[in-house]
């Protein structure tokens, strides 16, 4: 069974750009949750989406957005890309909140 | 105040040590607590959950969790140079609607 997926792994973008993570849960998993990680520190959690529905929002500006669709999957989307916004973006999805989560890869941003 | 602290090393041990890594957090509300190791570049894996005090025992890994000092634990035995890694501690509110993640631990399991 596949775990988590995410795309693209590595992506390289200009301040000011706009960029899409795109994330595929575990089969059968209707919860999806974001996190920026950066460089020497924890995971910090951005969105949770369950059953299509966002369930929680971490400290970050309205540039960061997200949606789930049907089939589970999810996109984060972040405007007006900073410097500050590199970071390895991870997803994380679980059968149903709060169970444990199983994490992605995570796609690598860096902004430049 | 951070939520979560967890000491975050460098940890350096030999091979076959008994490993202890330790976090603590301020805010009662939460009641679902893992530990996660993670690579160098790569995801979180978890590795224990556990929503009770108590321990929790898995191969050579045990969870501890004390919930009324606000105090959870995870205990490595037998530890190699495959568990050189970072570790870090999660806790999830009784509401599920967010992780919070401690700043990671760096385990060094030297041979």
């Amino acid at each position: 069974d596949a775990g988590v997926t995410q795309s693209p792994t590595h992506l390289i973008k200009t301040r000011g750009q706009h960029v899409t993570l795109r994330c595929s849960p575990i089969s059968g998993h209707k919860s999806v949750s974001w996190y920026q990680q950066v460089l020497g520190q924890g995971p910090q959690f951005i969105f949770q989406y369950y059953e299509k529905e966002e369930r929680g929002r971490g400290n970050f500006p309205d540039r960061f957005s997200a949606r789930q669709f049907p089939n589970y999957s999810s996109e984060l989307n972040v405007n007006a890309l900073l410097l500050g916004d590199s970071a390895l973006y991870l997803c994380a999805s679980s059968p149903n909140p709060p169970t444990q989560a199983f994490f992605g890869q995570g796609t690598r941003l860096t902004v430049v | 105040q951070k939520e979560v602290e967890q000491d975050p090393g460098p940890l350096s041990v030999p091979e076959g040590a008994i490993v202890s890594l330790n976090c603590t957090y301020s805010n009662s509300a939460f009641q679902y607590f893992m530990w996660y190791r993670q690579y160098s570049r790569k995801g979180p894996e978890l590795l224990m959950y556990t929503y009770s005090s108590g321990n929790k025992e898995d191969g050579r890994f045990t969870a501890q969790v004390d919930k009324s000092s606000k105090y959870i634990s995870l205990f490595i035995r037998d530890s190699q140079p495959s568990d050189s890694a970072t570790y870090l501690c999660a806790m999830v509110y009784l509401s599920g609607d967010k992780v919070i993640f401690g700043p990671g631990t760096s385990l060094s399991v030297i041979p």
